[in-house]
């Protein structure tokens, strides 16, 4: 049974600082991963998607990577700002099914 | 355009009360799903929807859950005779299964309480 951990649980930084959140899972046998951000009250943004066969996506200050073999994954905020609060959250998609397994999250908090 | 909507985005309801939840999502997406997000606990896939296909109803809970698709759009989450551990933030998702976009596009949720 696909298991997926993110740790930590809670970060809390002074704006400006580079960041990494990371990500594991226990069965490599994923389809992809993706990363979400989830602001209060709110639904979910998706940040980036890493099919299985690469190794990293960025997007703008945002850098994540896979070791799918290691069963791993992790986020890289650069330049962190307040408006970067918010938890973030890893999910893998099976290769055997659509669904996707959530980690817990990380709640992020930049401090100005 | 316009992203996933989902209606209501607040619904308070009594114990033993069914409830229907609403999902359209975006245009041309032909996948769909519902997840739940209880408090204190990570997201939990319930349904999914694949074009003209069979749905993987295996994430329900239990019988009291059931779902459906009409016209490979718009989709309701039905809970019927609910119960107070029925609480969560009800969250619908969609994508376009085809090329290499697989993202998964969330709708802003349904807050349900059961009182």
């Amino acid at each position: 049974k696909q298991e997926v951990t993110q740790i930590p649980a809670a970060l809390s930084v002074p704006e400006g600082e580079n960041l990494v959140l990371n990500c594991s899972f226990t069965d490599s046998a994923i389809y992809n991963l993706q990363w979400f951000r989830q602001d209060p009250g709110k639904g979910l943004t998706s940040l980036l998607l890493i099919q299985s066969s690469q190794r990293e996506q960025t997007s703008g200050r945002l850098n994540a990577s896979l070791d799918k073999s290691s069963g791993r994954s992790t986020l890289y905020i650069a330049a962190s700002q307040p408006g970067d609060s918010a938890t973030y959250l890893c999910a893998v998609e099976m290769d055997s099914n659509y669904q996707l397994i959530w980690g817990a999250g990380t709640k992020l908090i930049i401090k100005p | 355009g316009a992203g996933v909507s989902q209606s209501p985005s607040n619904k308070v309801t009594e114990k033993g009360k069914d409830v229907e939840l609403r999902c359209d999502p975006i245009s041309g997406h032909t996948a769909l799903y519902w997840y739940r997000q209880s408090l204190g606990q990570g997201l939990e896939f319930l349904i999914y929807f694949q074009g003209n296909s069979a749905p993987d109803k295996s994430g329900l809970p239990s019988d009291r859950f059931s779902a459906e698709r009409t016209g490979g759009s718009v989709s309701t989450l039905t809970i019927q005779r609910t119960q107070q551990e029925d609480s969560a933030v009800y969250l619908c998702a969609s994508s376009r299964r085809s090329g290499s976009s697989y993202e998964q596009y969330f709708g802003p949720g349904t807050r349900l309480t059961v009182t």
